[in-house]
């Protein structure tokens, strides 16, 4: 298996913009996360779905940012409109089960300026 | 609120010399613990996990000990090589939760030759 791949790596938008971080996960996994890295807070969840359910959203910063699962190897992240406060890695993850290591993807490196 | 705490933003050790990270939360479901390491532009990778039910658990150079009385774990590598130099972020979960992760704020440990 790959492994979780996310895509683009590297994003550069401006502010206002529209931007969408994609995801897919480890084939078979039933858990799949959205983190972004801060200095402030280290990995911080920002959502989480099971079986392709949104399970906890609680992290989502605002309502500019909309995650979707439309099937088990799918997921996108969404901001809109960008801010330059959003520029972070985010990271996606996937696992099976609880009591379980989550695997991550490389990342995406978004800045907005 | 931060539920999982690191608060040592670097440690530097000298190769050879045992390195000891260390994590608090504040959660007493948490019930599974984890450390994943991370390197500059890649995704964390999992390290080494401890059960509740267990105070020590070994792999190698590394070590996870449980303190549940405290509320705190520790990762102990020995010894410690270069290569170690990373990023650790220690990561808790509830059973209850559907294997949802939540992160510290991430150690970077330096191992000088």
């Amino acid at each position: 298996d790959a492994g979780v791949i996310q895509s683009p790596r590297h994003e550069v938008t401006e502010m206002g913009q529209e931007v969408t971080l994609r995801c897919k996960p480890i084939s078979g996994h039933n858990s799949l996360f959205w983190y972004r890295q801060t200095m402030m807070r280290g990995l911080e969840l920002l959502i989480y779905f099971n079986n392709n359910v949104p399970i906890d959203d609680s992290g989502m910063p605002e309502d500019r940012f909309s995650a979707k699962m439309p099937n088990a190897s799918f997921s996108t992240l969404k901001i809109q409109p960008s801010e330059p406060r959003d520029s972070a890695v985010y990271f996606c993850a996937s696992s099976f089960g609880t009591r379980t290591e989550a695997f991550f993807g490389q990342g995406t490196r978004l800045t907005v300026v | 609120d931060q539920q999982v705490k690191q608060n040592s933003p670097s440690l530097s050790v000298q190769e050879g010399r045992i390195s000891i990270l260390n994590c608090d939360y504040t959660n007493s479901m948490f019930d599974y613990f984890l450390w994943y390491k991370k390197y500059p532009a890649e995704g964390p990778t999992f390290l080494i996990s401890i059960s509740s039910i267990k105070d020590k658990n070994e792999d190698g150079r590394f070590t996870v000990f449980l303190n549940k009385s405290a509320k705190h774990l520790s990762l102990h590598i020995v010894p410690s090589q270069p290569g170690d130099s990373a990023v650790y972020f220690c990561a808790a979960s509830d059973d209850n939760q559907g294997g949802k992760l939540i992160f510290g704020q991430g150690t970077e440990l330096s191992v000088k030759p």
